[in-house]
């Protein structure tokens, strides 16, 4: 079983500052995805990252994946309001493999 | 971006009845669609993988017979919750992959399930 463990699990900060949340695993994945969440809907997709050391930017969110495929970061430069909810990575363990393993999840809350 | 419906987005029923939730890929088609449960604060839980024309594969220690799913086209799958226990009261989201060799899943806006 591929377990992805994110942290922090709550994370409260200003607006304005920066902030990473990690998702971590001892198992490789094919690839990994960011979602993020609001209260009553579905996750919403952020990012793909398939290659091992791969760097992706959405604006101010940098997403990470590591060079073994077993972790991910995401940094959020300047945090707002708006990037308020639950962030979820989630990875698949093989090519084609349909099922989606969700970490844990990090609950972001930005203070204007 | 691909859209992915569900209905009804909220359903209140009393214990014992049963409640069919619908997943929909509205523009594109769908050869897998995944259904996932998620209680509050937490991340969402795989229950099965559904694919068209065929049964559902359900992980370990979701009940078949409790969960009913069907995936009669490749625009829709069903999920039935059978005779329904307070225990069951949750928030089930559906997913859709377009096609084999894609990791991609578009989600649907879930479906809140409260059973009395």
């Amino acid at each position: 079983t591929q377990l992805l463990e994110q942290s922090p699990q709550f994370l409260s900060i200003q607006e304005g500052e920066n902030l990473t949340v990690y998702c971590n695993s001892s198992s490789v994945f094919s690839s990994l995805q960011w979602y993020r969440q609001e209260p009553g809907e579905g996750p919403v997709l952020l990012v793909t990252v398939v290659t091992g050391g791969e760097v992706k930017k959405l604006k101010r969110l940098t997403f990470q994946f590591g060079d073994a495929r077993k972790d991910s970061s995401l940094h959020i430069t300047a945090a707002q309001p708006g990037d308020t909810g639950l962030y979820l990575c989630a990875g698949t363990a093989v090519v084609g493999n349909e099922k989606l393993t969700f970490g844990t999840g990090t609950r972001l809350t930005i203070i204007p | 971006g691909a859209v992915v419906s569900q209905h009804p987005s909220r359903v209140i029923c009393k214990s014992g009845t049963s409640v069919k939730i619908e997943c929909r890929s509205l523009d594109f088609q769908a050869t897998t669609m995944f259904w996932y449960r998620q209680f509050p604060k937490q991340s969402l839980m795989l229950m099965a993988t559904s694919n068209e024309g065929s049964k559902a594969t359900y992980e370990q220690g979701v009940e078949k017979d409790k969960f009913l799913i069907n995936h009669a086209s490749l625009t829709l799958s069903t999920l039935t919750v059978t005779s329904a226990h307070p225990e069951d009261s949750s928030f089930y989201i559906c997913s859709a992959r377009a096609g084999a060799g894609t990791d991609t899943q578009y989600f649907g806006p879930g479906t809140r399930l409260t059973v009395l």
